[in-house]
């Protein structure tokens, strides 16, 4: 069975600093993976996805995530945090049997001004 | 372009109660997903449904039920609802069936059971 997990719940950065969230994946085959954003109260948003090809995708809002299969891992970065970004932020795992995804428990970001 | 609409936004039941939540998926989207978001966690996969039949189910027990309308507008009924029912639900729309791995989500419909 697929699973995801993240393991920071809560992180705080500086509101210029650099930031990198971590996902790790299990998964059977080639991962279909994302990553998605929630603020308060509304629904997900999605910032980037990978499917296949380059390693290294780029997203919405100066987002990017790097997979690596070695490691199971497809972490989420930004180079200089803005206090917009703070929100919670979800990985996910596409199933290869349909589109059900699979998601970490998050991980809530803060950002000091 | 409207995107993904849920509604109700809130609302309260009661023990033992029936809730029907409903969704109308962004404009050219056929296929609609359920998931469930208790506080805290990350959201879960109910069902998936693609030209009006139930594709997928993830695990949850048959008081979850759904239905999709021929202008692919979908609705998630839950029966004797229990305390721990009392989650955001999230509908997710995306185009293809099976084959589509983009899924837009609403603003997601928040469920009380006291």
């Amino acid at each position: 069975a697929q699973s995801v997990t993240q393991p920071d719940i809560h992180i705080t950065v500086s509101e210029g600093a650099s930031l990198e969230l971590r996902c790790n994946y299990s998964y059977g085959a080639t991962p279909y993976l994302f990553w998605y954003v929630q603020s308060p109260g509304q629904g997900l948003q999605l910032l980037l996805k990978y499917f296949s090809g380059d390693t290294l995708v780029q997203g919405i809002k100066g987002f990017e995530a790097e997979f690596k299969r070695s490691q199971s891992s497809f972490n989420l970065r930004k180079p200089s945090v803005h206090w917009s970004d703070a929100a919670e932020y979800f990985c996910a795992v596409g199933s290869n049997a349909g589109n059900m995804l699979t998601f970490g428990g998050g991980t809530r970001l803060m950002v000091k001004p | 372009d409207a995107g993904v609409t849920q509604s109700p936004t809130h609302l309260i039941k009661t023990r033992g109660q029936q809730v029907t939540l409903r969704c109308s998926p962004k404009s050219g989207h056929d296929t609609v997903s359920w998931y469930q978001q208790a506080l805290g966690q990350g959201p879960q996969f109910i069902f998936q449904y693609y030209e009006e039949e139930e594709r997928q189910r993830g695990n949850f027990p048959d008081r979850f039920s759904g239905h999709q309308f021929p202008n692919y507008s979908s609705e998630l009924n839950v029966n004797a609802l229990l305390l721990g029912d009392s989650a955001l639900y999230l509908c997710a729309s995306s185009f293809g069936g099976r084959g589509s791995y983009e899924q837009y989500f609403g603003p997601g419909t928040r469920l009380t059971v006291t």
